[in-house]
């Protein structure tokens, strides 16, 4: 059965490096999500990306978050200059359409858990 | 603000049990309203509701959203020890054209006794 697959599955840094996690959707899937799971905290929606653009993002997602699709398979989250607080589970999503495209579920991959030291 | 709130946070019965669990919400442009099982790591998807009264049924798993009271409920009938997990409540709302996000609830955490 297809899935997403997210890589790395842990990733430790100092406050203030850059972070790349990526995400490989569901191939057939065009729309992508962030989200992202504090430790003991809901699950909190960061940004949706589609047809190479974002579509929506929240007030989580400031300046120093930025994601790109640079080929036709992955999906990418950059933080810029990481803080003590963006350590978190993030989560990748993709969906085959969206909402009024038809009764689309978001598919999760495993996520990473990023850890800022 | 959109809101997604579900109760227990916490619950713990015995094997063999039958739970119920709850979710209410508060949203614009409501789509529809999925429950996901956590347990180690990622969210997996267990139903999709978009009419109001239509219960989801799979194997002891079943679902009823109530869009009239902006609610919906899980039971979980018979429960196993692998049933134990965090059960999320999320709602997707739509936004511009053919655009969507989920709104999470804090999640309830199941804890099964053998």
């Amino acid at each position: 059965e297809p899935e997403v697959t997210q890589t790395p599955s842990h990733q430790v840094t100092q406050m203030g490096q850059e972070v790349i996690l990526r995400c490989v959707p569901i191939s057939n899937h065009l729309y992508f999500y962030w989200y992202r799971q504090i430790l003991g905290q809901k699950v909190e929606f960061l940004v949706s990306f589609y047809n190479n653009e974002i579509s929506e993002k929240s007030e989580i997602f400031d300046d120093q978050f930025s994601v790109e699709r640079p080929d036709g398979s992955n999906f990418t989250l950059k933080i810029r200059s990481t803080k003590l607080e963006d350590s978190a589970m993030y989560f990748c999503a993709s969906s085959e359409a969206g909402g009024l495209a038809g009764m689309e579920t978001q598919y999760f991959g495993p996520g990473t858990r990023l850890l800022v030291l | 603000e959109d809101k997604v709130v579900q109760s227990p946070l916490s619950l713990v019965v015995h094997e063999g049990d039958t739970v119920t669990l709850n979710c209410s919400y508060e949203v614009t442009n409501f789509r529809s309203l999925l429950w996901y099982k956590q347990e180690k790591k990622a969210p997996t998807f267990l139903f999709m509701l978009t009419s109001s009264g239509i219960e989801k049924k799979s194997g002891r798993l079943s679902s009823i959203l109530d869009k009239k009271e902006l609610s919906s409920i899980l039971n979980i009938t018979a429960t196993q020890t692998g049933d134990s997990a965090i059960y999320l409540c999320a709602v997707e709302v739509l936004f511009g054209f053919g655009n969507e996000k989920l709104t999470f609830g804090t999640g309830t955490r199941l804890t099964i006794i053998p």
